[in-house]
């Protein structure tokens, strides 16, 4: 069975530059998290959707940040303008329905300079 | 407010040596507790779950224990291999929405 797919790995931008990163499920999970991981902590959840509606997003600073699951598959996670305070681990994660165990992406790793 | 803190951050031990990684948490109300693999540029990978009326899981070499009472797991690794080093984080979930708390990880390094 395929695991999460992230893309891309790595990326490194300059701060008030726009990013966008990719995520692929597991095939047939409906929850689908984003997390951002600062260097040293553990994850802290930005997003949650349920097939293709919002579950979750009160750590979401939306005033630069965005997501969207259109299809309530692949889904897509937007920085518009990242800040030096973005570079992190941005890890993906999905499970088979609300409560089931998550099974993470690789994670795309975000440097701002 | 939902906090787990693990100790220590980091750990260093020879190569088949046993340790012994500690998780208090104050999440509450409790649904279950588990353990999380994270090698470095990885996403983590559940190592144990274990709910309420669970005290002790095995997963191979790994043991977790959960006090439900105290609030408190520990994560024991016996005969350590150099395959190991990696960041372990503990991950508390809560009922009825089951939103997960995470620790800070203990990053433990095996030294041949």
């Amino acid at each position: 069975e395929a695991g999460v797919a992230q893309s891309p790995r790595y990326k490194i931008i300059e701060k008030r530059q726009s990013v966008a990163f990719w995520c692929n499920p597991i095939s047939g999970h409906a929850t689908l998290y984003w997390y951002q991981q600062i260097l040293g902590q553990g994850p802290k959840l930005l997003i949650q959707f349920q097939n293709n509606g919002v579950v979750d997003d009160s750590q979401l600073p939306k005033d630069r940040f965005s997501a969207e699951r259109l299809k309530g598959v692949d889904s897509t996670l937007k920085i518009q303008p990242a800040k030096l305070e973005d570079s992190a681990v941005y890890l993906c994660a999905s499970s088979l329905d609300l409560g089931y165990e998550q099974f993470f992406g690789p994670g795309t790793r975000l440097t701002v300079l | 407010k939902n906090q787990v803190e693990q100790s220590p951050q980091s750990l260093i031990i020879l190569e088949g040596k046993n340790c012994t990684l500690q998780c208090n948490y104050t999440v509450s109300p409790f649904s279950n507790l588990r353990w999380y693999k994270q090698d470095t540029g990885r996403g983590p990978v559940s190592l144990t779950i274990m709910t309420f009326s669970e005290n002790t899981k095995s997963n191979g070499r790994y043991t977790a224990t959960l006090d439900a009472d105290t609030k408190q797991s520990s994560l024991h690794i016996t005969a350590s291999q150099l395959s190991d080093s990696a960041s372990y984080i503990c991950v508390v979930s809560a009922v009825p929405n089951e939103k997960l708390t995470f620790g800070t990880g203990t990053r433990l390094t095996i030294i041949p």
